[in-house]
């Protein structure tokens, strides 16, 4: 009964690769969110999407195309792989679109290492 | 733009001692302030929110955290601290307008000894 959840927990891939990542949520909620976390931590929004519609597009490389068939998921696909790629990636969703109070849960992350 | 700044890449307390994690915000608007812990190889979950409505907040796990607008700051606080508390904290700032967007800080490790 995993609120947030992310496949793979873990992916090592070589440069040039292509690759998703896969989110579901079973919160019934309407946004979902894309960070990066880097080695030093720090966390960032990639992108947003609420109901299947792309709301938060922050400056991510191109090679980065998010999907959301449904609103209970949201993927993101990662083409030509970089080292700097190299990241936790978190999944997470709220339940109130426009609502900046509220609360967002989180996945647990997936640990991408390109070599 | 707003930002959080967070004082202290690591912090180290004893079992039972006070903890404080501090959290400094810019916004030109009344800020929405939340508190998240990330246990070791865990997604974030929420301690505490600051939303307008009261000044000092509670949170889960013996935290609480107090807005002070006068000092720009929300910082965190447990009165005794428990092993089970060492985790990375983060700090994040909300958009008060359109959708929310969280901005955090750069995270500070608890570090709890016997």
């Amino acid at each position: 009964d995993t609120a947030v959840s992310q496949t793979p927990k873990y992916l090592v891939t070589q440069m040039g690769n292509d690759k998703s990542i896969k989110c579901e949520q079973n919160l019934g909620h309407d946004t979902m969110y894309w960070y990066k976390q880097d080695s030093k931590k720090f966390l960032k929004i990639m992108f947003s999407y609420n109901n299947k519609e792309l709301i938060i597009n922050e400056t991510v490389p191109n090679r980065f195309s998010p999907k959301s068939p449904d609103k209970a998921h949201l993927n993101l696909h990662i083409n030509s792989l970089e080292l700097g790629d190299s990241a936790v990636y978190f999944c997470a969703s709220s339940q109130v679109p426009g609502l900046n109070t509220d609360t967002q849960y989180f996945g647990p992350g997936t640990r991408l290492t390109v070599l | 733009a707003q930002s959080v700044t967070q004082l202290g890449s690591h912090v180290s307390v004893s079992e039972g001692a006070l903890v404080l994690l501090r959290c400094n915000y810019s916004s030109s608007v009344p800020p929405y302030l939340f508190w998240y812990v990330q246990y070791p190889n865990q997604g974030l979950q929420l301690l505490l929110k600051y939303t307008s409505a009261a000044t000092l907040v509670k949170g889960i796990n013996g935290f609480e955290a107090e807005f002070k607008k006068s000092e720009t700051s929300f910082h965190l606080t447990k009165p005794s601290a428990h092993m089970s508390d060492a985790a990375e904290y983060f700090c994040a700032v909300s958009s008060n307008t359109g959708f929310q967007k969280l901005v955090f800080g750069t995270g500070t490790r608890l570090l709890v000894s016997p």
